[in-house]
């Protein structure tokens, strides 16, 4: 079965303290990994895609590299605009189930 | 602008009623998909269309029903067989079903309570 944990489940930061999320998953043939932002009573918002090993995403503060195992979201110099839920989703190949799984998401505060 | 409508934005349901959620896009996406999300769990595919009159089965459709008549729509029925439907609802489409290079792009969702 396909898995997906993000951690930490909670993350409070200071403004301009720079930090990682991770996703780690299991999974029996990775198509391509997805970073999702989610504002409270919104859909989710697209971030970055990853599809192989050692590939890396820049978009503005924030960085996405993958891993044969995990994927790490990184937030440099973080501001009070960037707090949100980070989600992280995978899509396998086939033979997999369609659409995508996600984890739980990690909720990112970022105090003034 | 090109997205994906979803309404109504909050829905109440009696015990006993079937409800539809609605999702319309005019991005001329091929696959759709709905998604349920609940505090604390990840989001969990219902149903998913990748062409319109086909649709398929996700992780937790016992309860709900579609139909895909038309590429823009993708309608949600809430049966009463489903016991537990207070929820967050989101529908999401991709140009195909791999998702590409952008991913999905979702609704607003839809909040549905049981009262």
């Amino acid at each position: 079965e396909d898995q997906v944990t993000q951690s930490p489940e909670a993350l409070r930061l200071q403004e301009g303290e720079s930090s990682s999320l991770n996703c780690s998953y299991t999974v029996s043939g990775l198509r391509g990994l997805f970073w999702y932002r989610q504002d409270p009573g919104k859909g989710p918002e697209f971030l970055f895609t990853l599809y192989s090993a050692g590939e890396e995403k820049e978009k503005e503060r924030l960085k996405a590299t993958l891993t044969k195992k995990e994927s790490f979201l990184h937030i440099t110099a973080p501001k009070p605009e960037d707090s949100a839920t980070y989600l992280c989703a995978v899509q396998v190949y086939e033979g997999g189930a369609d659409g995508l799984t996600f984890g739980k998401g990690t909720h990112l505060i970022i105090q003034p | 602008d090109g997205g994906i409508t979803q309404s109504p934005k909050y829905l109440f349901r009696k015990e006993g009623q079937n409800v539809t959620l609605s999702c319309e896009q005019n991005l001329n996406h091929d696959a759709m998909y709905w998604y349920r999300q609940d505090p604390g769990q990840g989001l969990r595919l219902i149903y998913y269309s990748q062409i319109v009159n086909d649709f398929q089965k996700g992780d937790i459709a016992e309860g709900y029903s579609v139909s895909r008549e038309k590429k823009e729509s993708f309608p949600l029925t809430v049966t009463s067989a489903q016991k537990n439907p207070t929820a967050f609802y989101l529908c999401a489409s991709s140009p195909t079903r791999t998702g590409g290079i952008y991913g999905y792009t979702f609704g607003s969702g839809t909040r549905l309570t049981v009262v």
